[in-house]
């Protein structure tokens, strides 16, 4: 099955502590992105990458950082620089072009205490 | 000014009754709209995005799309409970750089149809 694949489900981690949630895709997409959703809120856009080893700042990137080695995966780490890390994290994925029909993964719950 | 707007809701109907979501955007340039449907605590599910000015069906669901009034909704006949949720309207903006283009998502409305 084709799919976008996110981990952990859940993450509970300490206030200054870096923490990297996982994001896999066999869509075989070129590209992907990493937002946030707090409760009441759309999703705004943190990163984006169009292809591998490139990858863009989105609205609001500060506290976050992400890599691209491979097509299938786009990791995103937040650091401790981030002041609001407690949110839902969602991964997506969509072909290059086209009109950016996103899919999206199951999501990350990271609740930062 | 929000760049996609939508009431917050709760929208509230019998089922059966006909839901009409409505969702305003301010960049003329978009091109593509997008509606997704947010079960709570799960992730956005596409159902629907349209590009062309009319209407677009898709079983029971019409997206409408007026450019000129930057106006895009989204209607669901036939309600079922089933479809309580959130729904979301995304629009595509395109960016000048590289080629890349990025959704805008507005809040959603929450959907509650009632037996």
């Amino acid at each position: 099955d084709g799919g976008i694949t996110q981990s952990p489900k859940y993450l509970f981690r300490k206030e200054g502590q870096n923490v990297t949630l996982s994001c896999e895709q066999n869509l075989n997409h070129d590209a992907m992105y990493w937002y946030r959703q707090d409760p009441g809120q759309g999703l705004r856009l943190i990163y984006y990458s169009q292809i591998v080893n490139d990858f863009q700042k989105g609205d609001i990137a500060e506290g976050y950082s992400v890599s691209r080695e491979k097509k299938e995966s786009f990791p995103l780490t937040v650091t401790s620089a981030q002041k609001n890390p407690t949110a839902f994290y969602l991964c997506a994925s969509s072909i290059a072009g086209g009109f950016n029909e996103q899919y999206f993964g199951p999501g990350t719950r990271l609740t930062v205490t | 000014q929000k760049e996609v707007e939508q009431n917050s809701g709760p929208l509230s109907v019998p089922e059966g009754a006909i839901a009409s979501l409505n969702c305003t955007y301010s960049d003329r340039g978009s091109q593509s709209f997008f509606w997704y449907r947010q079960y709570s605590g799960k992730s956005p599910e596409l159902i629907m995005f349209i590009y062309s000015n009319g209407d677009k069906e898709d079983g029971r669901f019409t997206a409408q799309l007026n450019k000129a009034s930057q106006y895009v909704s989204l209607l669901i006949r036939d309600s079922q409970p089933s479809d309580s949720a959130t729904y979301l309207c995304a629009v595509n903006i395109p960016l000048f750089s590289g080629g890349y283009n990025k959704l805008i998502f507005g809040a959603g409305t929450r959907l509650a149809v009632h037996p």
